[in-house]
């Protein structure tokens, strides 16, 4: 079983582009959860999917960043019009079973660098 | 909210050491899951462990140990005889079953250099 996928592991934008991190969960998972790690900071929770539904963004700042994770397919996050604070370690942990089982499995990250 | 406090944001050693990184933590939540992961300086994430907040049991895998103790809110690790492999960044997690979707929360991390 593979573990979780994401791609690109670094991702070099200029300013105003637009960035876009995939995440492949593992092999049936449905619940995903996406973390920010910004230069000497800790992990931050972003937003936690499950499939083609969004349950929590508290995470998310309010502009610029979406997030989808489709019927078919890996889960998406989205940076529009992208500034150089966003340059950061983005994770994704999946997890089979959701909240109330505590496992979640990270990603290797995607290195994101705007220029 | 919960909220998870590494008070240690850098620790050196020198091999053979044993070295302890704390970690206190706050919820309100009577269920949760407390977590230790290590970052080595590729960058991913490695998992080590996994306590649920109805086991205090103490925990030994090889030179790892960790004690966990409900009444100070604390989540310990302990390396035995520390090696230079061990330098890392540590991070410890908490995750509130009932109130937060599971989403996992940092604490900012401590930093272990271990010197030959």
């Amino acid at each position: 079983n593979a573990g979780v996928m994401q791609n690109p592991r670094h991702l070099v934008r200029r300013r105003g582009q637009e960035a876009r991190l995939r995440c492949s969960p593992m092999k049936g998972h449905s619940h995903v959860y996406w973390y920010r790690q910004l230069p000497e900071e800790g992990l931050k929770f972003m937003v936690y999917l499950q499939k083609e539904n969004i349950i929590d963004e508290s995470g998310m700042p309010k502009e610029r960043f979406s997030a989808e994770f489709p019927k078919e397919g890996p889960s998406i996050l989205r940076i529009q019009q992208v500034v150089r604070g966003d340059s950061a370690a983005y994770f994704c942990a999946s997890s089979p079973q959701g909240p109330g089982f505590g496992e979640q499995y990270f990603g290797p990250g995607t290195r994101l660098t705007v220029t | 909210a919960q909220k998870v406090t590494q008070a240690q944001t850098e620790i050196s050693v020198v091999e053979k050491e044993d070295v302890t990184l704390d970690c206190v933590y706050e919820t309100r939540d009577t269920t949760y899951y407390l977590f230790w992961y290590k970052q080595p300086p590729s960058g991913e994430l490695v998992f080590l462990i996994r306590r649920n907040s109805f086991d205090e049991q103490n925990e030994i895998s090889g030179r790892y140990s960790w004690n966990f103790q409900k009444s100070t809110s604390s989540f310990n690790f302990t390396i035995t005889a520390s090696q230079v492999v061990d330098s890392a960044v540590y991070f410890c997690a908490l995750s509130e079953v009932g109130t937060s979707y599971g989403k996992l929360t940092f604490g900012q991390g401590t930093i272990l250099t271990v010197h030959p």
